[in-house]
């Protein structure tokens, strides 16, 4: 069955990075674009990045834009999410999603918790 | 402050019909299919509703979406204790730099 699985999460001073990672399985990962969606302690979801099924097309919220960067290896069926520059602000459940077109979620993995401390 | 307007909060009893509003301009819900995920407590969200009224197989046709102009809306029938969630529409935006949207969120509360 469809599975996606992120990992990389944990717990990183501010300004630091981190590199969270998706794993990809029971589909055909280079024919569908792939989205990274966050959700903050407590709060709403929030879109954070897109990635076209060839990595030739990407988006980025502008909360994120110039320090994540979203890319993809389709020999190795996996989704990343370079986090650099991190803030506070950045704290939350990021959950990697199949995309069909804009939007259009399905499904979404478990999630992976990222904390941004001192 | 999200792009897409919902309500906050939204009730009914078992066996009722609610519906949750979702409400955005030309730019995005205006000229753009709409989404809809439900959240279960504890777990990752579930697409509920895509392109505007089209339910994925698996969802119960107790769920319905439909969309008049720059609004859209989410209309949950015959009302069970299982439908208790969050609720989240979203849309691409045209006009955004970053062109993804996902409303506020809708916490439904089954009395």
């Amino acid at each position: 069955q469809v599975q996606l699985v992120e990992s990389g999460g944990g717990l990183v001073k501010p300004g630091g990075s981190l590199r969270l990672s998706c794993a990809a399985s029971g589909f055909t990962f280079s024919d569908y674009y792939m989205s990274w969606i966050r959700q903050a302690p407590g709060k709403g979801l929030e879109w954070v990045s897109y990635i076209s099924s060839s990595g030739s097309t990407i988006y980025y919220a502008d909360s994120v834009k110039g320090r994540f960067t979203i890319s993809r290896d389709n020999a190795k069926n996996s989704l990343y999410l370079q986090m650099n520059s991190l803030r506070a602000e950045d704290t939350a459940v990021y959950y990697c999603a199949r995309a069909y077109t804009a939007m259009w979620f399905d499904p979404w993995g478990q999630g992976t918790l990222v904390t941004v401390s001192s | 402050q999200s792009v897409l307007t919902q309500p906050p909060s939204a009730s009914g009893t078992p066996g009722q019909r609610v519906t949750i509003s979702c409400s955005g301009s030309s730019s995005n819900i205006g000229s753009n299919y709409v989404y809809w995920y439900q959240q279960l407590p504890g777990t990752a969200p579930k697409l509920l509703i895509y392109r505007n009224n089209q339910r994925p197989s698996g969802v119960p046709d107790r769920f319905s979406g439909s969309k008049s102009g720059t609004s859209a809306s989410l209309a949950i029938s015959g009302l069970r204790s299982e439908d208790e969630a969050d609720y989240y529409c979203a849309a691409w935006d045209d006009s955004l730099s970053g062109p993804g949207v996902f409303g506020g969120g809708t916490k439904l509360t089954v009395l």
